[in-house]
């Protein structure tokens, strides 16, 4: 089945453990990103990747990083969590850029204490 | 910049009535507009997008170049359109490709 998973889906972490969400696609798509959903703020992107060691900041990049080593996995990094970053995050794939179709992940709640 | 704006954080309806959730953005080329849809508990996924001009579950958006829109309208709505629903851009520029969303419209559409 075509899809993109993310692990965990819910962590709870205290501030300054690190920590990595992980997303792989098994669709060969080229295109990665990731996106965290507060309420009232909508959808805003963290990082986007266009191929393979090929990355680039989004909107809200502080704090956070991610790799892009194979085509099917971008994970998302976060060194040293603060309580601002409890959110829900998404990441999602397409085929070759931002405009087409972005398969969504199932998302992953993160809660800071 | 570009952006993309969805002036209405909450939409709520009557089962039959019409919907329209409003997208108007703001970008100096030639956009590719799309919405995507969350149902509870599912994932986000694409709707529809502009350039495609077809109807999906009844929704159509229609791409206002002049009054820089992208509003997307249903004649009668359903209980199960109950959703959030977000305006996408997609731009292009240089060697760079990417996508931004709205900050989301929820849909309630009451019995």
């Amino acid at each position: 089945e075509a899809q993109v998973t993310q692990n965990p889906r819910y962590l709870i972490t205290v501030t300054g453990k690190k920590l990595t969400v992980t997303c792989s696609q098994n669709m060969n798509h080229e295109y990665m990103s990731w996106y965290r959903q507060d309420p009232g703020l909508g959808l805003r992107q963290i990082y986007y990747s266009m191929n393979v060691e090929v990355t680039d900041k989004g909107d809200v990049p502080e704090g956070y990083k991610v790799s892009r080593k194979e085509k099917r996995n971008f994970p998302l990094i976060l060194e040293s969590p603060s309580p601002n970053q409890t959110s829900l995050y998404f990441c999602a794939s397409s085929l070759g850029t931002g405009r087409d179709e972005q398969y969504f992940g199932p998302g992953t709640r993160l809660t800071v204490t | 910049a570009q952006r993309v704006t969805q002036p209405e954080k909450l939409l709520s309806v009557f089962k039959g009535a019409p919907v329209e959730l409003k997208c108007n953005y703001s970008y100096s080329g030639s956009p590719e507009l799309f919405w995507y849809v969350q149902y509870s508990r599912q994932r986000l996924q694409l709707l529809l997008r502009h350039i495609s001009r077809e109807s999906i579950k009844g929704f159509t958006a229609d791409l206002n170049k002049g009054e820089t829109s992208f509003h997307l309208k249903k004649p009668f709505a359903q209980e199960e359109d109950s959703a959030m629903y977000y305006c996408a851009l997609a731009w292009w520029g240089g060697s760079q490709g990417n996508l931004i969303f709205g900050k989301g419209t929820k849909l309630s559409v009451k019995p």
